[in-house]
């Protein structure tokens, strides 16, 4: 079992790009999560998913879409890149009530 | 709505020191508790958890956490740190039965000098 992954593992953007960041999970996990981790501000949710075809806003969901077609997969999107989306991205994974698994993160770099 | 509380934001230790991490959560019903470690550069992963029974939990590495009803508790403990336990730890809190969305902590920040 690979888990959770996510792809790419890096990537540097300019302002205004676009980019679609994978997450993959191969524990048929139902519900599906992307955070994002900041210095001091801990996780904080973007979008989730309780199922395929679903999704839902979380925290702080403003800039990004997300697209779960297939119950493995869960895409989040940032359509126009901005200096303030520089970050560490994490997806996460997990059956109702019990822990999150979660992937090995994306550092995304917007200059 | 739920929310977590971890009081110590930044912890300094020497080896073999003994590490308490405090987590206080608010909501009213019945929840699943959990801590999970992030190592330098790596992602979260789950030390232990707890949904029932005794409420003294045994993670991996030596940790265990003990769950307070009455003070709306779940502290992290280890009696004898290492170097190795240098890491960020959060705790989390989902409702039993039918929450979509874990409530994390802002996360403890520990540094274990040799």
């Amino acid at each position: 079992n690979a888990g959770v992954t996510q792809t790419p593992k890096f990537r540097v953007l300019k302002t205004g790009q676009s980019m679609t960041l994978l997450c993959a999970q191969d524990m048929n996990h139902e519900y599906m999560y992307w955070y994002r981790q900041d210095p001091g501000m801990g996780l904080r949710l973007i979008h989730y998913s309780v199922g395929e075809g679903t999704t839902a806003k979380g925290e702080v969901p403003d800039g990004y879409n997300v697209s779960r077609l297939k119950k493995q997969n869960f895409l989040l999107g940032l359509e126009s890149a901005a200096p303030s989306q520089t970050s560490v991205y994490f997806c996460a994974s997990r059956e109702l009530g019990d822990e999150q698994f979660f992937g090995p993160g994306t550092r995304l770099t917007v200059l | 709505a739920q929310s977590v509380s971890q009081h110590n934001h930044h912890v300094i230790l020497s080896e073999a020191a003994s590490l308490e991490l405090g987590c206080n959560y608010s909501y009213g019903g019945t929840v699943n508790l959990f801590w999970y470690v992030q190592y330098p550069g790596q992602h979260l992963q789950l030390l232990l958890k707890y949904f029932s029974g005794d409420p003294l939990v045994k993670g991996i590495k030596g940790f265990e956490a003990e769950f307070i009803k009455s003070k709306f508790s779940f502290n992290l403990r280890k009696p004898s740190v290492q170097w190795s336990d240098t890491a960020e730890y959060f705790c989390a809190v989902t409702a039993s039965g039918g929450s979509y969305i874990p409530t994390f902590g802002r996360g403890t920040s520990l540094i274990v000098h040799p």
